[in-house]
């Protein structure tokens, strides 16, 4: 059972326009979602976070925004750049970062 | 950042043999690292919390005595495929995490890629 889901499995966007990666979670427990990049052949880096004290959490041109009526976060990519080119993994946590579990990813292609 | 390594990055083996593959943290002490085994196109799926000194702990469907867990150091835990078969075939990812930051965030190490013939 996949508690945390990225139903967009690619994504793609004009160079300089917003690029918008979603994920949908079904445990209420999770308090911390994190979002992470990874380029082919490396492990994921980290991106951005968000507690769920907050409804929105921004850095540079990242910005997640969580929703947790609907159990959903969303990152936003303004202006979206070739470089950012990856699969998006979001990820969510609870019990004090005991674990993490991950989303299937989203290929975001940026054209230039 | 924080790094993590993880060695080798890519194996391949015969069917029936065993595989280790370590995970280190470089520049810091993790007393936890986690496990994550990737097949194609879906998601980072948790096999297992390593806790340094104890027993790790493993997801449920994840077999013990297949995946073996040992994370002797701060910063070092290994992963042994014991008796691997070709469905082990796989992307495994450790990580690990800052204990004296209160984020959350995870490092990654570059993966290992197995084979098994």
């Amino acid at each position: 059972d996949q508690q945390v889901k990225q139903n967009s499995p690619s994504l793609s966007v004009q160079e300089g326009r917003i690029s918008i990666l979603n994920c949908d979670y079904t445990n209420s427990m999770f308090d911390y979602f994190l979002w992470y990049k990874k380029y082919p052949a490396e492990g994921p880096t980290f991106l951005i976070s968000i507690s769920s004290i907050k409804d929105k959490n921004e850095d540079g041109r990242f910005t997640v925004f969580l929703n947790k009526s609907a159990k959903h976060l969303s990152l936003h990519i303004v202006p979206s750049q070739p470089g950012d080119s990856a699969v998006y993994f979001c990820a969510a946590s609870w019990n004090n970062f005991n674990k993490f579990y991950f989303g299937s990813g989203t290929k975001l292609n940026v054209k230039p | 950042g924080a790094v993590v390594s993880q060695h080798p990055s890519w194996v391949i083996c015969k069917s029936g043999t065993s595989v280790k593959i370590e995970c280190r943290s470089l520049d810091f002490q993790a007393t936890t690292m986690f496990w994550y085994r990737q097949f194609p196109k879906q998601s980072l799926m948790l096999m297992a919390t390593s806790n340094e000194g104890s027993k790790a702990t493993y997801e449920q469907g994840v077999e013990k005595d297949k995946f073996l867990i040992n994370h002797a150091s701060l910063t070092l835990s290994t992963l042994t495929v014991t008796s691997a078969h070709p469905e082990d075939s796989s992307f495994y990812i450790c990580s690990a995490r800052l204990n004296t930051r209160d984020t959350g965030e995870l490092f990654f190490g570059e993966g290992s890629r197995l084979t098994v013939l």
